[in-house]
């Protein structure tokens, strides 16, 4: 099993560009979500998804899209970038529940950087 | 609501020594407990986790914790500290029930001196 994968690894963008990070797991795991994360700040949630087709946003949604058309692939959209979303973009998947604590998986992470 | 919080952004301690990186949470009905840990440019992965049962978790590495109910603490210990385990490391709560959403800690930086 290749896990968690994300593409590409590091992007530059100028304000106002937008781009479309890309997320992909083989695990068949329902609950997808996308984190960034900022020094002292440790993870934070900006979108999730329970399953195809249904999305929710986290704590920081604003500025970005997803949506969940496959169980394998949960996109993040920037829709126009900002210097304040220069962060580091990890990408999770893990089952829904289970009486065992659920345990999400990492990507690798998208260092992105938007002047 | 729940809540995670770390004390110490930063922690250095010398090869050897005793590693206890501190954490304390918040939540109205009981809570699965985790740490996760991320090396330099890598994602984060599972240490070890508290669900139910037994109380000291052993998780990777030599690493293990105790979920304290009476104090809201579940702290990260490792007897003897290694080069290798320079790493943040982020502390981890979700509820039992739902859809078990997490909510992270802000993170401690370990450094080890050798």
């Amino acid at each position: 099993n290749a896990g968690v994968t994300q593409t590409p690894k590091f992007q530059v963008l100028k304000t106002g560009q937008s781009m479309t990070l890309q997320c992909a797991q083989d695990m068949n795991h329902e609950y997808m979500s996308w984190y960034r994360q900022d020094p002292g700040m440790g993870l934070r949630l900006i979108h999730y998804s329970v399953g195809a087709g249904i999305t929710d946003q986290g704590e920081v949604p604003n500025g970005y899209n997803v949506s969940r058309s496959t169980t394998e692939d949960f996109p993040l959209r920037l829709l126009s970038a900002a210097p304040s979303q220069t962060s580091v973009y990890f990408c999770a998947s893990r089952t829904t529940e289970g009486v065992f604590g659920v345990t999400q998986y990492f990507g690798p992470g998208t260092r992105l950087t938007v002047l | 609501a729940q809540s995670v919080t770390q004390l110490g952004s930063h922690v250095s301690v010398s090869e050897g020594a005793l590693v206890l990186l501190r954490c304390n949470y918040s939540s109205s009905v009981p809570p699965y407990l985790f740490w996760y840990v991320q090396y330099p440019n890598q994602g984060l992965q599972l240490l070890l986790k508290y669900t139910t049962g037994a109380t000291l978790v052993k998780g990777i590495n030599g690493f293990e914790a105790e979920f304290k109910k009476s104090e809201t603490s579940f702290h990260l210990t490792k007897p003897s500290a290694h080069m290798s385990d320079a790493a943040e490391y982020f502390c981890a709560v979700s509820d039992q029930g739902g859809y078990q959403k997490v909510t992270f800690g802000t993170g401690t930086k370990l450094q080890v001196i050798p």
